[in-house]
């Protein structure tokens, strides 16, 4: 069970626009930014967005993310064939440790 | 380029020990604060340990703690991860992986994973 709740999976077609939900607590993302990564499969996982819609130099402007209150979301626009893949959210908890959101497989029609 | 080369994992029977290295270069290497995060077969990610740039600050999962310990040399480039009593549950690739410097969990660098098995 992950600290962060994400949907298990989500699914569209190519040019649509798709979003994924991290739910948390006041602890972690009410109280701390929200980061967003793209695992491939047996790659290792890559960021997508930091500080809760910040993109990293290289990463298309399809991906965007946003967060209010105690929940972030990502959003893909203009779904891509190569955007299949997991997604995980990820957030520090006022605990002291890290959390992660159980991960979303995007599945393209 | 930016580069984290793990090393160190293998085959290791419940109780037993492993020490994972991470070789850093292409970057400044005691100016970033970096993290073991892993990843069970078919399962998702979950953070181990994070030591910040001098190593004077350190923090665990409540499910390594104890049996886990973090520790860099930055005259090495070299960020390590001694790991005892090993259970069946720490089974997982774990990487290494590089903070921004901007937020904590944000990871714009991650080595590509050693594998680690734990059984009998």
């Amino acid at each position: 069970q992950s600290v962060l709740t994400q949907p298990p999976s989500a699914s569209g077609t190519p040019g649509q626009r798709v979003t994924i939900s991290c739910s948390g607590s006041s602890s972690n993302i009410g109280s701390n930014t929200v980061n967003w990564y793209q695992q491939l499969p047996g790659t290792a996982p890559k960021l997508l967005i930091y500080f809760n819609n910040q993109r990293p130099s290289g990463v298309p402007d399809r991906f965007s993310g946003s967060k209010s209150g105690t929940s972030a979301s990502l959003a893909i626009s203009g779904l891509q064939s190569e955007d299949e893949a997991h997604y995980y959210c990820a957030a520090w908890d006022d605990s002291l440790t890290g959390v992660f959101g159980g991960g979303t497989k995007l599945t393209v029609l | 380029e930016v580069q984290l080369v793990e090393s160190g994992g293998g085959l290791v029977q419940p109780g037993g020990s492993l020490r994972l290295s991470c070789a850093a270069s292409g970057f400044t290497f005691s100016g970033y604060e970096l993290s073991w995060v892993r990843q069970a077969p078919g399962k998702g990610l979950e953070w181990v340990s994070y030591i910040s740039s001098t190593g004077n600050t350190i923090f665990y999962a409540d499910s390594v703690k104890g049996r886990f310990t973090i520790s860099r040399d930055n005259a090495k480039n070299s960020l390590y991860l001694q790991m005892n009593s090993l259970r069946v549950e720490d089974t997982a690739v774990y990487y290494c992986a590089r903070e921004g410097g901007t937020t904590m969990l944000a990871f714009h660098y991650w080595g590509q994973g050693t594998l680690v098995t734990v059984s009998s």
